[in-house]
């Protein structure tokens, strides 16, 4: 099972700054949190990771609490080309580094 | 744009069929991973192929298998197709650093659907 618990879904106004929220309580001091996003029936496009300090990159920002249980990517100017399922993962690096999904944020900009 | 190609892009066969997908991962990459996305739901763990050999299996039935090949390119292969196996097929592929850190990088998937 997801070790995340996201939104089912969300609107943002083109322009704005989405913020989308995912806790994820039960994450170990070694499991990093990802950001994937996938457009409509494409693959999930890699977005930003980590571990406990804040990051930035040219696609968005990631906001991780100090006690690590939730997190927040924002993207800062939400386009019409940003709709997409978002997914917050944790993970899961043992033998096997595999990334457990759940349903995802279903992020809606409109104009 | 990943460097992780897949074909085809689409795919329609008939229940007790067979199918190989390919996959082509960014040079370099000694991991792929290949995940099965039904509709509306997230991707799911199918396997992971490390150096050719199996480095991992999620909640699938022997009849999915696949093989890794020197040259960056992947396999997976459905055996007695079902029903409920339409759905889009995702590899990707990542460095094999077996770290957090590790990013998969995403094909464009294949969609199959079964008649």
């Amino acid at each position: 099972d997801a070790k995340t618990t996201q939104p089912t879904s969300m609107d943002c106004a083109e322009g704005r700054a989405a913020n989308l929220p995912c806790n994820h309580s039960t994450i170990s001091g070694n499991e990093y949190v990802y950001w994937y996003r996938q457009i409509h029936s494409q693959g999930p496009q890699y977005i930003i990771h980590g571990l406990k300090n804040n990051e930035t990159n040219e696609m968005a920002s990631l906001i991780i609490t100090e006690d690590r249980k939730s997190s927040t990517l924002i993207l800062p100017h939400a386009t019409l080309r940003d709709t997409a399922v978002y997914y917050c993962i944790v993970r899961v690096a043992r033998n096997t580094d595999k990334l457990i999904f759940g349903t995802g944020t279903r992020l809606q900009v409109f104009p | 744009e990943t460097g992780v190609t897949q074909s085809p892009t689409h795919l329609i066969k008939t229940r007790g069929q067979q199918v190989t997908l390919r996959c082509s991962s960014q040079s370099g990459h000694n991991t792929v991973s290949w995940y099965q996305q039904a509709l509306g739901q997230g991707p799911q763990f199918i396997f992971q192929y490390y150096r050719e050999e199996e480095n991992g299996r999620g909640n699938f039935p022997p009849r999915f298998s696949g093989l890794q090949f020197p040259n960056y390119s992947s396999e997976l292969n459905v055996n007695a197709l079902e029903l409920d196996d339409s759905a889009l097929y995702l590899c990707a592929s990542s460095l094999g650093l077996a770290r957090s850190t590790d990013t998969q990088y995403f094909g464009p998937g294949t969609r199959l659907t079964v008649l």
